[in-house]
């Protein structure tokens, strides 16, 4: 069974870069995967952040981004800000109609 | 605007059946390329996908969860329902419909708010 790994959690000052990563248990995330990425605040509905890798919906600033770095699907957050507090959560799509989310990822901004 | 919101019980005993009703505005599941999907997350855990129809009525599951799922449409009344048999309390979580988009790889783009189900006799 597939599984995607995150960070549990990771920690950066205002005003940082941070980069989350989501990988396979085994093999290589790519394009061809699709990875999407989402934020989730306590209490809320998660919220689009990218898509298809590196195609940031609609809204969303441009300080988010996403791309493969080495084997793994990553979202980089450049001068980060206190609101992006939160959990991010990535999905892969691993082809014939299934789509596994990571574990998720708990960022302080602090 | 796009618009999803998921409704049902908040309540189940153990053993029993769930049906959830997701409606959606903003948008039709009879144009090519689109789905809708439902996710659901457990109390401070992360989220898990179950289902996903899309506008040609192909129809794809969660291999975990397949023999308890069912998942349908009704185009004309923009629903997308999920039925989940044998509940138990572990399957007590936050269930959101979402929709994709093929052709953009755009998955779960649109969320729904959510609605909390819980399993308890």
């Amino acid at each position: 069974q597939t599984v995607v790994t995150q960070e549990p959690s990771f920690s950066v000052s205002p005003g940082g870069t941070v980069t989350l990563t989501c990988g396979l248990s085994s093999g290589t995330v790519s394009t061809s995967y699709s990875p999407s990425w989402y934020q989730q605040t306590p209490g809320q509905a998660p919220r689009t952040l990218i898509y298809n890798t590196n195609a940031r919906s609609s809204g969303v600033p441009d300080r988010f981004s996403g791309s493969i770095l080495g084997n793994k699907a990553a979202l980089t957050i450049t001068g980060a800000q206190a609101d992006d507090e939160s959990d991010y959560y990535c999905v892969i799509y691993m082809g014939s109609g299934l789509w596994v989310f990571g574990g998720g990822t708990k960022l302080t901004v602090l | 605007q796009i618009t999803l919101k998921e409704s049902g019980p908040t309540l189940v005993k153990p053993t029993q059946t769930l049906t959830l009703t997701c409606t959606f505005s903003g948008f039709s599941l009879s144009t090519s390329g689109v789905s809708v999907g439902w996710i659901r997350q457990p109390p401070g855990k992360a989220l898990e996908y179950l289902a996903l129809i899309y506008w040609d009525d192909d129809k794809r599951y969660s291999p975990s969860l397949k023999s308890r799922l069912t998942i349908t449409k009704d185009t004309s009344r923009n629903q997308v329902v999920l039925t989940m048999t044998n509940m138990d309390p572990v399957d007590t979580a936050t269930y959101y419909c979402a929709r994709s988009i093929l052709g953009m790889r755009l998955w779960f783009g649109n969320w729904g708010q959510g609605t909390l189900v819980t399993v308890s006799s």
